[in-house]
């Protein structure tokens, strides 16, 4: 069965550089979360989107931004990137908004900022 | 507001011998409550899920989970551990709200089944 896909898997960038992680759901999802683990750490939410449109807001920093494009796949745009923003980045999908929906996760894109 | 505790950091149990991996919960209406697995380097996967119903939920690869509202718990459970189950547990919980609710998790319970 057709999984959530992330790209890329890892990335290096330098302090204040841009990074852009794309994530593409379960094909029908309409759904999709963007969550952060930190070494050693449990995933926090970030921000997750309904239909193109943001449904949640999380810890999601300001110089981070997102969006879901119109064939449900999504963006994480991460400017002025921070050493603290090196992080796991999963991206889950979902298909509709109940609570009871089950979110499928992607394999993550491992962000090293240096 | 709505948390999961996960009270052990670490679970060493042999190959064979029945586990457990420990979740209570606090939330202040019906709780949505979720197993997870993290393999190494690996995104997480979904176990099982308690939503209404039998408490006994069955799930993937042999897991189970009880929900418990007294006890407000929801601890997984494997009859037989194999070595292959060792990895990172993560137990999550939402509640319905007014649309979207985004998955709130414990801090994880690395469990380790020694040959």
């Amino acid at each position: 069965a057709a999984g959530v896909i992330q790209s890329p898997r890892h990335l290096i960038k330098e302090k204040r550089e841009t990074a852009t992680l794309k994530c593409y759901p379960i094909p029908r999802h309409d759904t999709v979360y963007w969550y952060q683990q930190g070494p050693g750490q449990d995933p926090q939410f970030l921000i997750s989107f309904y239909e193109k449109m943001q449904s949640d807001k999380g810890s999601i920093p300001d110089r981070f931004s997102a969006q879901q494009f119109s064939d449900y796949h999504s963006e994480l745009n991460m400017s002025s990137l921070e050493l603290g923003d090196s992080a796991l980045y999963f991206c889950a999908s979902s298909l509709g908004q109940g609570a009871g929906e089950t979110q499928y996760f992607g394999p993550g894109t491992r962000l090293l900022v240096l | 507001a709505q948390s999961v505790a996960q009270p052990e950091d670490q679970v060493n149990v042999a190959e064979g011998n029945p586990l457990t991996v420990k979740c209570t919960y606090s939330v202040s209406g019906n709780p949505y409550l979720f197993w997870y697995v993290q393999y190494p380097n690996r995104g997480l996967q979904f176990l099982l899920k308690y939503i209404t119903g039998d408490n006994l939920v069955k799930g993937s690869y042999g897991f189970e989970a009880e929900f418990n509202k007294s006890q407000t718990s929801f601890h997984l459970k494997k009859p037989s551990a194999l070595v292959s189950d060792s990895a990172l547990y993560f137990c999550a919980v939402k509640f319905w709200d007014s649309g979207n609710t985004p998955l709130v998790f414990g801090k994880g319970t690395r469990l380790s089944v020694i040959a």
